[in-house]
This record gives C-alpha cells, structure tokens and sequence, in this order.
C-alpha cells in the first residue's frame, strides 16, 4: 500500500504557468524525493530534500518540506509542454534503507 | 556515466510460465531496488539488494524473488506467471547503503502475461 496521498490527481495548465504538486505521507521519514514520468516510462529522478531541509530549489523546480504536516510540495514555475507528465513523490522511512514508498502521483498536462 | 539499464524491455509471456528480468545499476552504486507499477496498485516495493545480500523485502508472495551478483548486477525471477504480474517492473540503483542519496531508475521492462 502506498504511504501517501498526492493531489491533485491532475492538473491542466497553460504554458507559463505555474504548477503546485503536493504529496503527504504518514510515517516519520528520512528524505523525501520527486520524480517524473513520462508515459509509463522511467521514472527521472527530480529533487531529493532531507528531513533536515525545508525547502530546496532546482531550476524551476522548488520543493518544500514541513515534516511537522507530513507534507511537501513541488512547485514548477514556467511551466513547458514538455513538462506534461506524472509526477510522483517517494519517501524512505527510518530504518528503511532505500526502499521508497510512492504516492499515488499527480498527472500534469500543460497545454501550448 | 551509464545510466540504469534494464533488459528486456518488453516481455510476453503466458500464465504458468516463469521469468527474469535483469537490471544494471550505475557503475558504482551497489544498491539495487525493484518496483512494480500496475494502473490499480500504483507503484509498490519488492526487494533491495546490497553486496549481494536481499535487506528488505516487500509485500510480495514467494513467486517474486531476486538476487545480486557480485558486479552488483540483480536480476528478478516470477515463477508461475498470473495475469495480474502484468506490470512495468522498475529497478533502481543507488551508490550507497544510506538513505541519504538518490536512487536512480531504469526504464523498465514491461512484462504482459496472456
């Protein structure tokens, strides 16, 4: 089962806009990490934030981390038509070496 | 440096059949995981290896097993296919036993079962 939630479960945007992508887990957790996929492909690993960290930046890429909501968010300023994709979080839990827990992702489509 | 690379990358096989899927980490990371992703269960754990040696193990019945080579290449085995392992099946690598780094995907193998 997985940890977490992600919402929404899609989103539809323009390009140039700005896309939010949050994702709560339920367990204490040691990092969190977002990846993309595009259609039922591998997954592309995005950003890693430790449970130290409370928000960190990539590009156009900014996450937050408030482990005391359990929750994080991935922002994607600009957004591109080659952003459209799923889009999913994964944490790794104390003690739980490196296997991930996903959420159940969010479908990002934005439009030209 | 290479990425993750899986073989094959497609798959037919028919229910009762077995089968193994490989996986080859980056060069230099010793930890390999494995996932399934089915549209209804999403994406789920299996197993880790590291030096070989299987250190976690998801909720997954006996069929599913694995194991590491010493080059740190994995492969994964289903025996007695069941239409419901159709999935993709992701492995990851890591380059350490900590938790502290990110863990790298290949492009799966996708795996039909008639």
């Amino acid at each position: 089962s997985q940890q977490g939630e992600e919402d929404p479960q899609a989103l539809s945007i323009q390009e140039g806009e700005n896309a939010t992508m949050n994702c709560s887990y339920k367990t204490s957790i040691n990092n969190l990490q977002w990846y993309r996929q595009n259609s039922g492909r591998g997954l592309v690993h995005l950003i890693l934030i430790r449970s130290n960290e409370r928000e960190k930046h990539s590009g156009r890429l900014r996450v937050t981390l408030d482990t005391s909501k359990k929750s994080s968010s991935l922002l994607i300023t600009a957004s591109r038509a080659a952003d459209t994709a799923s889009y999913f979080c994964a944490t790794t839990a104390s003690g739980g070496y490196n296997k991930l827990i996903f959420g159940a992702g969010t479908r990002l489509a934005v439009h030209p | 440096k290479a990425g993750v690379t899986q073989t094959p990358r497609y798959l037919i096989k028919t229910r009762g059949q077995q089968v193994t899927l490989s996986c080859s980490p980056i060069s230099g990371h010793r930890s390999v995981s494995w996932y399934q992703q089915t549209p209804g269960q999403g994406l789920q754990f299996l197993f880790e290896y590291f030096s070989e040696t299987q250190r976690n193990k998801g909720n997954f019945p006996g069929r599913f097993s694995g194991r590491q080579f010493s080059n740190s290449r994995s492969e994964m085995n289903v025996s007695t296919l069941e239409l419901g392992d159709s999935a993709l099946y992701l492995c990851a690598s890591s380059q350490n036993p900590g938790q502290q780094y990110e863990q790298y995907f290949g492009p799966g193998t996708r795996l039909t079962v008639t």
